[in-house]
């Protein structure tokens, strides 16, 4: 499984974008990347998976350049809610063995 | 989507004793489930695979002993933390697999004193 490198923390503004950045160097042709958002207590709740380019829904965005070699994840206009720890994973579907290996996550703290 | 519970939520037991979670798939079935364990300030760890039918796979470090794994059907893995002792003391959450993606419990905290 690829390894992930993610910053340890990040600081924003409500009502700003926030953008957390991952690293995956070693991402295999098969591998998908997948983000999941942990607040406290909780169990990691899926935000959005993608394979290259550009993906998007509801809640966010995620910037896959050609290389994959790292992914973006875009959170429009942040508010205090969206304060919770992200996780980037990379993990091949297609094999029988799914088990996610999560790094150290990015912990977002959101300001008023 | 997918709704996967945990019960119970928390749970506080006696060094020694032992403690069973329970972790359920309800709309779905999943033949394979996974158990992590959360440290507080730390990221998930998996300890086990929980295959149903067959016996599950445990990650390196993890005692399957002590770690009693039972996936009876195809919605309900347990866990059971036998002997426990204070540094078992953790969040415990698992997941069952999806088409594409995990869907994780709420997770069960358990406090050994």
């Amino acid at each position: 499984l690829a390894k992930t490198t993610q910053p340890i923390s990040m600081d924003s503004y409500e009502g700003q974008e926030v953008n957390i950045t991952c690293s995956h160097n070693n991402i295999a042709t098969n591998d998908y990347i997948t983000w999941y958002q942990q607040f406290p207590s909780q169990g990691p709740r899926f935000i959005i998976q993608g394979y290259k380019t550009k993906v998007t829904n509801e809640v966010a965005s995620l910037f896959i350049p050609a290389d994959r070699k790292s992914s973006t994840l875009s959170l429009p206009r942040v508010s205090l809610s969206d304060t919770a720890v992200y996780y980037c994973l990379v993990g091949d579907w297609d094999t029988g063995r799914r088990a996610l290996t999560f790094g150290s996550g990015t912990r977002l703290q959101v300001q008023p | 989507g997918a709704v996967v519970s945990q019960h119970p939520s928390r749970v506080i037991c006696k060094s020694g004793t032992s403690v069973k979670i329970e972790c359920r798939s309800l709309d779905f079935q999943a033949t394979t489930m996974f158990w992590y364990r959360q440290f507080p300030k730390q990221s998930l760890m998996l300890m086990a695979t929980s295959n149903e039918g067959s016996k599950a796979t445990y990650e390196q470090g993890v005692e399957k002993d002590k770690f009693l794994i039972n996936h009876a059907s195809l919605t309900l893995s347990t866990l059971t933390v036998t002997s426990a002792h204070p540094e078992d003391s953790s969040f415990y959450i698992c997941s069952a697999e999806g088409d594409y993606e995990q869907y994780f419990g709420p997770g069960t905290r358990l406090t050994v004193t």
